[in-house]
């Protein structure tokens, strides 16, 4: 079965500063990785996917199937990144379109 | 338009009780998701639904749990004999059709008190 971890689940940073929030998954098979955010009173809602190569709001992620990571990077975090972050991964080939999520990591941006 | 709507917003019931929760997905999205997230973990998949079949019920915790979705729109999940572990806030998410090219987009969740 996949699992995936998220090794924070608190990250403290001063605005301007990087920020990597970090995801380990296990899946022996090719997985889709994705990250949601959920900022203070919002709903869930998707940040990313691995499959668009794409960056949202300065965030970006690469897979790394020899670590079997996904890591979201930021070089220069702002308040307003302040949220919940998920790491989710879709393990078509076995479950179809159902996602496994992470435990999240809270993060926090300082002024 | 309008997004993912779930209906209540909160419920507090007693042990033992028969709760439904609803979700209105958006219009249009053929699959609907239902998820459960416990304080301080991340939503787990409970059951999915592409048209008005359940796909993958896989993630139900047991047989106190139902899902239905009769006219392939609004669904219902169905908890009977509740239970303190019950508690949570259950998810629900929809996409336009199944496939990890969907983004899936959630509801603002019912949070579910068992006293």
């Amino acid at each position: 079965a996949q699992r995936v971890t998220q090794p924070e689940k608190l990250l403290s940073v001063f605005k301007g500063a990087p920020v990597e929030l970090k995801c380990n998954y296990s899946y022996s098979g090719s997985p889709e990785l994705f990250w949601y955010v959920q900022y203070s009173r919002q709903r869930l809602q998707l940040l990313l996917r691995h499959i668009s190569r794409e960056s949202i709001k300065g965030f970006t992620a690469d897979l790394n199937k020899g670590e079997t990571s996904f890591h979201l990077k930021k070089p220069f975090a702002q308040e307003e990144d302040s949220a919940m972050y998920y790491c989710a991964l879709s393990a078509w080939e076995t479950s179809g379109s159902r996602l496994t999520f992470g435990e999240g990591t809270q993060l926090t941006v300082n002024p | 338009g309008a997004g993912v709507s779930q209906t209540p917003s909160n419920k507090v019931t007693e042990k033992g009780k028969y709760v439904e929760l609803r979700c209105d997905p958006i219009s249009g999205h053929t699959a609907l998701y239902w998820y459960r997230q416990s304080l301080g973990q991340g939503p787990e998949f409970l059951i999915y639904f592409q048209g008005t079949g359940a796909a993958d019920d896989s993630g139900l915790p047991n047989d106190r749990f139902f899902a239905v979705r009769p006219e392939g729109s609004v669904s219902t999940l169905k908890i009977q004999r509740t239970e303190r572990g019950d508690s949570a806030v259950y998810l629900c998410a929809s996409s336009l059709k199944p496939g990890v090219n969907q983004p899936q987009h959630f509801g603002d969740g019912t949070r579910l008190s068992i006293l």
